[in-house]
């Protein structure tokens, strides 16, 4: 059974950083490429980083409103993508999901997500 | 960044209506679109993929269509699980990014 489950969410302070988990099973990693989507309060979904598979030389893409502050990394030996978050802003208090993109040739939709992980920013 | 537009926002249906919701693209996607479903505390789950294809275990009573820049997902015939909010996405160009959702309500 594939499965995604994200750690590592908390209370930080504005200016702070966390470091998100996303630990994977049922799959082999290094053949899936992994996204980071995230959804605050009330409000929809935000795309914010990818990882490209081992194939693709886990090469990496980022939303304006997160590059050069977060940092999406990978350990394929430890079933495990990360993402690590700099210099958080209040307004990015959100649910965090790590989700896996499709390798079924031709598509390209989030097969599979995790339950989500609660960031809140806060003095 | 491709915008996408979802209406409308809200939709009040009955079990057994007939129910569309539009996603609109600024620009061509081709048919990199998928919808999918969000219920309450819970994580987005993929129904239509590529604009049209059904995902696997997905009753069938869901279909998409489009291309280009207009897609539709179409519930045939309410049932009380569809409830819930739907968001449309492209896979085109990055960013990737999100229609804004259409909450589907008990009318």
């Amino acid at each position: 059974e594939v499965q995604l489950v994200e750690s590592g969410g908390g209370l930080v302070q504005p200016g702070g950083s966390l470091r998100l988990s996303c630990a994977t099973s049922g799959f082999v990693l290094s053949d899936y490429y992994i996204d980071w989507v995230r959804q605050a309060p009330g409000m929809g979904l935000e795309w914010l980083a990818r990882t490209r598979n081992k194939a693709n030389g886990y090469s990496t893409e980022y939303a304006a409103s997160v590059k050069g502050r977060f940092t999406i990394s990978r350990d394929d030996s430890r079933s495990s993508v990360y993402l690590q978050m700099n210099s958080l802003k209040t307004e990015e208090t959100a649910i965090y999901y790590c989700s896996r993109r499709s390798e079924i040739s031709g598509t390209y939709h989030f097969d599979h997500w995790g339950q989500g992980t609660v960031v809140t920013v806060s003095s | 960044d491709i915008q996408m537009t979802q209406s409308p926002s809200t939709l009040s249906a009955s079990v057994g209506d007939r129910v569309t919701i539009t996603c609109r693209a600024s620009q061509s996607i081709n048919s990199l679109l998928t919808w999918y479903q969000q219920k309450p505390g819970k994580a987005p789950k993929v129904l239509i993929y590529k604009a049209s294809n059904l995902e696997s275990g997905v009753p069938s009573r869901f279909s998409g269509s489009g291309s280009g820049t207009e897609f539709t997902l179409t519930i045939s015939s309410l049932q009380p699980d569809d409830f819930a909010t739907y968001y449309c996405q492209q896979h085109e160009t990055y960013p990737l990014t999100f229609g804004g959702g259409t909450k589907v309500e008990v009318q």
